[in-house]
C-alpha cells in the first residue's frame, strides 16, 4: 500500500521560502515520478513539478524560477522549496505519484494547508 | 499550455438520477485524459484514465468517453457518496500537466 504524507510549516511570511516534505511508504523514492500539486482555497489544481530517478526534475514554466524539488533517498522522502512567496501562494499543497509510465496520479497525500501571511 | 475547461460549474441532481459532466481541452489531447473525484477536505481520487478506463476499485456506474478535445464523465445512477467535485486532467502535453476547474455535483 503506497502512502504519502506531507509535512511542514502551516504559515510562511511573504518574501520567505516555503519548504515542505513528503514522506513515502510502500514504494521506493528511487522509482516513479513524484510530484507537488497545489490548490488555492476554492480553486482548481495547479501542477508545480515532478522529480524522477532522484535527480531529474521538471517544473511548471510559470513557477520554474521559484520552485525546486529534491529527493532524500536515505529517508525515502522528497521535498518542495518555493521561494519569494506571496499571498497568491496560499494553498493546500499535495504530494502525489504518477502511475507507472503514465501521466495520471494514482496516489496522493492528504494535503497540507500553507498560508502566506505576516 | 493546454487549457482545460469544464461544464457546468455546478450540477444539481437527485439520488438515482444520471449525471453527465463535460471537459474540453484547448487543443487535442488524444485519449490522455483523467477524471478525479474530490470530496471536501480530501485529496483527489483517480476515477478514470485513458479517457475511458476505470481505475482500480471504481464502480461501474462511472464511465468516461471522448477523445481529442471533448470528453464526458457519466455517473449512471447517483449515490449519496457521489456528491463531490469532479476534475479532469490532461497528460498529453507537459510540462505542465493541467487540470480543469471542476464540476461540483450537489443535491
Amino acid at each position: 500500500q503506497v502512502q504519502l504524507q506531507e509535512s511542514g510549516p502551516g504559515q510562511v511570511k511573504p518574501s520567505e521560502t516555503l519548504s515542505l516534505t513528503c514522506s513515502v511508504s510502500g514504494a521506493s523514492i528511487s522509482s516513479h515520478h513524484w510530484s507537488w500539486i497545489r490548490q488555492p482555497p476554492g480553486e482548481g489544481l495547479e501542477w508545480l513539478g515532478y522529480i524522477f530517478e532522484t535527480r531529474n526534475a521538471k517544473y511548471s514554466p510559470s513557477l520554474k524560477s521559484r520552485v525546486t524539488i529534491s529527493v532524500d533517498t536515505s529517508k525515502n522522502q522528497f521535498s518542495l522549496r518555493l521561494t519569494s512567496v506571496t499571498a497568491a501562494d496560499t494553498a493546500v499543497y499535495y504530494c502525489a505519484r504518477l502511475g507507472f509510465l503514465s501521466g495520471y496520479y494514482e496516489y496522493w497525500g492528504r494535503g497540507t494547508l500553507v498560508t502566506v501571511s505576516s | 499550455e493546454i487549457v482545460m475547461t469544464q461544464s457546468p460549474a455546478t450540477l444539481s441532481v437527485s439520488p438515482g438520477e444520471r449525471a453527465t459532466l463535460s471537459c474540453r481541452a484547448s487543443q487535442s489531447v488524444s485519449s490522455n485524459l483523467a477524471w478525479y473525484q474530490q470530496k471536501p477536505g480530501q485529496a483527489p481520487r483517480l476515477l478514470i484514465y485513458g479517457a475511458s478506463t476505470r481505475a482500480t476499485g471504481i464502480p461501474a456506474r462511472f464511465s468516461g468517453s471522448g477523445s481529442g478535445t471533448e470528453f464526458t464523465l457519466t455517473i449512471s445512477s447517483l449515490q449519496s457518496e457521489d456528491f463531490a467535485l469532479y476534475l479532469c486532467q490532461q497528460y498529453d502535453n507537459w510540462p505542465p500537466f493541467t487540470f480543469g476547474p471542476g464540476t461540483k455535483v450537489d443535491i
